[in-house]
């Protein structure tokens, strides 16, 4: 299994500003991958991040609102920009296994809570 | 396309009774099934998969998942609830499609509350 970590854990943030969030894995993963969740809700992936390539956005997130980098296939950085209310969230780290095939199970992060003001 | 479901938004349990949280599944192909947990404040924690053989699979922490193709069901149980498994549960689902690495799709959850 992979142990995953995030910074930073929660922050308050103000309008207008940008927050990079940082995900930490282990050992090396194949697959990387970012979730939104509201509490208490599902979860909505944001993004897989691809080492050494542009990450591959799901319907309704852009980069330019959510970039993402994965120089290494240990760590991996989300980045919320320009923030409103309406970013305020629980983001969350993924990784898969140390192999590519299909049963290879996810694995999470804690979490960043995110209130925008 | 993938989908799972869980039809339950809350499942209340008396401590000690068995519990059982349902989620059934759609996908073009085989699937792979996982389930996960997430206490308050606190990120997924994988409890078990299934991903051939046995329909029935042990997990973390007493829990088990039973497989049924005929039903394209994948329900969640433990024969004896704590009120430490209070908790949100998540069931997945992944099409095994022709190999490689493909998302994940998540149900909605299911709130397990446990009554001491």
């Amino acid at each position: 299994s992979a142990v995953i970590s995030q910074k930073p854990s929660r922050d308050i943030c103000q309008r207008g500003t940008s927050l990079t969030i940082q995900c930490q894995v282990d050992s090396q993963v194949t697959m990387m991958f970012w979730y939104r969740q509201q509490p208490g809700q599902s979860l909505t992936l944001i993004a897989t991040a691809n080492q050494g390539s542009e990450a591959t956005y799901e319907s309704g997130f852009v980069i330019d609102k959510f970039p993402i980098s994965r120089p290494n296939l240990t760590f991996s950085t989300l980045t919320v920009s320009n923030m409103s209310p309406e970013d305020s969230s629980i983001y969350l780290c993924s990784a898969g296994g140390s192999g590519s095939g299909a049963q290879e199970t996810q694995y999470f992060g804690p979490g960043t809570r995110l209130l925008v003001l | 396309a993938q989908s799972v479901a869980q039809p339950e938004d809350q499942v209340n349990v008396a401590e000690g009774n068995p519990l059982t949280v349902k989620c059934t599944y759609s996908v073009s192909g085989n699937p792979y099934l996982f389930w996960y947990v997430q206490y308050p404040n606190r990120g997924l924690q994988f409890l078990l998969k299934y991903i051939t053989g046995d329909n029935l699979v042990k997990g973390s922490y007493g829990f088990e998942a039973e497989f049924n193709k005929s039903q394209t069901s994948f329900h969640l149980k433990k024969p004896s609830a704590l009120v430490s498994d209070s908790a949100l549960y998540f069931c997945a689902v992944r099409d095994r499609g022709s190999g490689g690495y493909q998302k994940v799709t998540f149900g909605t959850g299911t709130k397990l509350q446990v009554i001491p």
